[in-house]
């Protein structure tokens, strides 16, 4: 199993209000992504990071921003919460040299949801 | 057109069927791919890497067709607990960023 945790797993919050979305692994792999799944639909990266103090930004424009200040830790904040932003939030890591054979490892994820 | 299409089905099929998806690329310069499986409402998993023509785990094989530039996975003697989406996930940029497929829905029934 891989060692990558969100919190919160599910979240209600009313418009307006500014949200941290945590991840954390404990794998130490470089590279951390951020991606967005509304159901039944594909996943979309939202921001990507190659290690500390790197952070990108993905195919998908989002109001979202992220940090990498510890190789384990990629948060990812809303500062101001609307309804457009309910959906799911994955974060996943990989370690480079790796990914040809095992790809991407996957947290939960966090459904938010946004009243 | 999309830079990875799939079927989207759901694919209907009894226990001990066996049932095969396809998935198409359209960079031709990508070396691996890979099949992962999503269970509804949990995270993606990996199910398989492809690379060269094929790869075969047990009862799932994948196919690699570079000139056709699809990618196939087979599922043989199918189970309940197959029941899930299939997602074909093809890399750009070498390993920069994962392209994920809609996915393709399976469901197994008694």
């Amino acid at each position: 199993e891989a060692d990558i945790y969100q919190t919160p797993r599910y979240l209600v919050i009313g418009t307006g209000k500014k949200i941290t979305l945590e991840c954390s692994q404990t794998m130490g792999h470089d590279k951390m992504y951020w991606y967005q799944q509304d159901p039944g639909m594909e996943l979309h990266l939202i921001h990507y990071s190659y290690g500390v103090n790197s952070t990108e930004k993905g195919d998908l424009s989002s109001e979202s921003t992220v940090s990498r200040i510890r190789t384990e830790h990629f948060p990812l904040t809303l500062e101001s919460a609307r309804p457009s932003h309910t959906s799911q939030y994955l974060c996943a890591s990989s370690e480079p040299g790796q990914e040809a054979s095992i790809g991407q490892f996957f947290g939960p994820g966090t459904r938010l949801t946004v009243l | 057109r999309k830079e990875v299409e799939q079927d989207p089905g759901p694919f209907n099929v009894p226990e001990g069927a066996t049932v095969a998806f396809n998935c198409t690329y359209s960079n031709s310069a990508s070396q691996s791919f890979f099949w992962y499986r999503q269970d509804c409402r949990k995270e993606p998993k990996l199910l398989m890497s492809v690379y060269s023509s094929g790869n075969e785990d047990g009862r799932f094989t994948a196919q690699l067709n570079r000139a056709s530039q699809y990618i196939s996975l087979l599922i043989r003697d199918s189970k309940l607990s197959d029941s899930a989406t299939y997602l074909c996930v093809v890399p750009r940029g070498g390993f920069q960023k994962l392209v994920f497929g809609t996915g393709t829905r399976l469901l197994v029934s008694p």
